[in-house]
């Protein structure tokens, strides 16, 4: 079984940069991709962006394409969320997610969650 | 861009049933899932591939399909099974992920 641990809470400025973590265990991180969903206070679920970490194939909803960076390193089965100048508006809980896939489609949906991040951006 | 819609919220007395529907002009082409998400937890899958269900999701939760509606169904409802209920499918082209706008089901 999958688990997917993120890093702790963050409390940043506007106009701070931030690279949050997803760490996978229980399984090789190559095995399937990893997502990024934002959850703004009192809000639904939003997909932003989806990473296969084996050979960091990454695509991004319209919505952040621009606004985010999603990055992994396979070698200490982590993936990665950042931004280069946080806005008041990036206040969130980030999850991250894992999407098994064969080698024709990815029909899992998102089947492991980690925890939540919780960031906050305040002046 | 592509949407799904919920209804806001559901309200179900203890042990009646409960349905959720959402509605998307792809689902007749794309699979749905559905994804429980309790106060302050992480949301947890509980129907996939329209009407799958993981292993350790009580059989009273069960998923349908019709034409640009897909329905989740949760049968002798409990009190845990209160929270927010999404979603969540793809596009068309089968290349931009979405979730519903969510449903608050209250027992």
């Amino acid at each position: 079984e999958v688990q997917l641990v993120q890093s702790g809470a963050e409390v940043k400025k506007p106009g701070e940069s931030l690279k949050i973590s997803c760490q996978s265990s229980g399984s090789s991180l190559t095995n399937y991709w990893i997502a990024w969903v934002r959850q703004m206070p009192g809000q639904g679920l939003e997909w932003m962006g989806i990473i296969y970490p084996g050979d960091s194939d990454t695509k991004y909803s319209p919505s952040f394409k621009g606004q985010v960076t999603i990055s992994a390193d396979k070698s200490i089965s982590t993936a990665y969320l950042q931004w280069s100048s946080l806005k008041a508006s990036d206040t969130a809980i980030y999850y991250c997610a894992t999407l098994h896939c064969t080698s024709t489609s990815c029909l899992s949906g998102f089947d492991y969650w980690g925890q939540g991040t919780l960031v906050t951006v305040s002046s | 861009s592509y949407e799904l819609t919920q209804p806001p919220s559901v309200s179900v007395s203890p042990g009646q049933t409960a349905r959720v529907t959402c509605s998307g002009d792809a689902l007749p082409k794309q699979y749905a899932y559905w994804y429980q998400q309790k106060s302050g937890q992480a949301p947890v899958l509980v129907i996939y591939k329209d009407s799958e269900r993981p292993s350790g999701i009580p059989e009273r939760f069960s998923g349908s399909s019709s034409g640009t509606t897909v329905t989740l169904t949760i049968s002798g409802v409990q009190a845990e099974d209160e929270a927010d209920y999404y979603c969540q499918s793809v596009d068309s082209n089968g290349t931009s992920y979405v979730f519903g706008t969510g449903t608050k089901v209250t027992v």
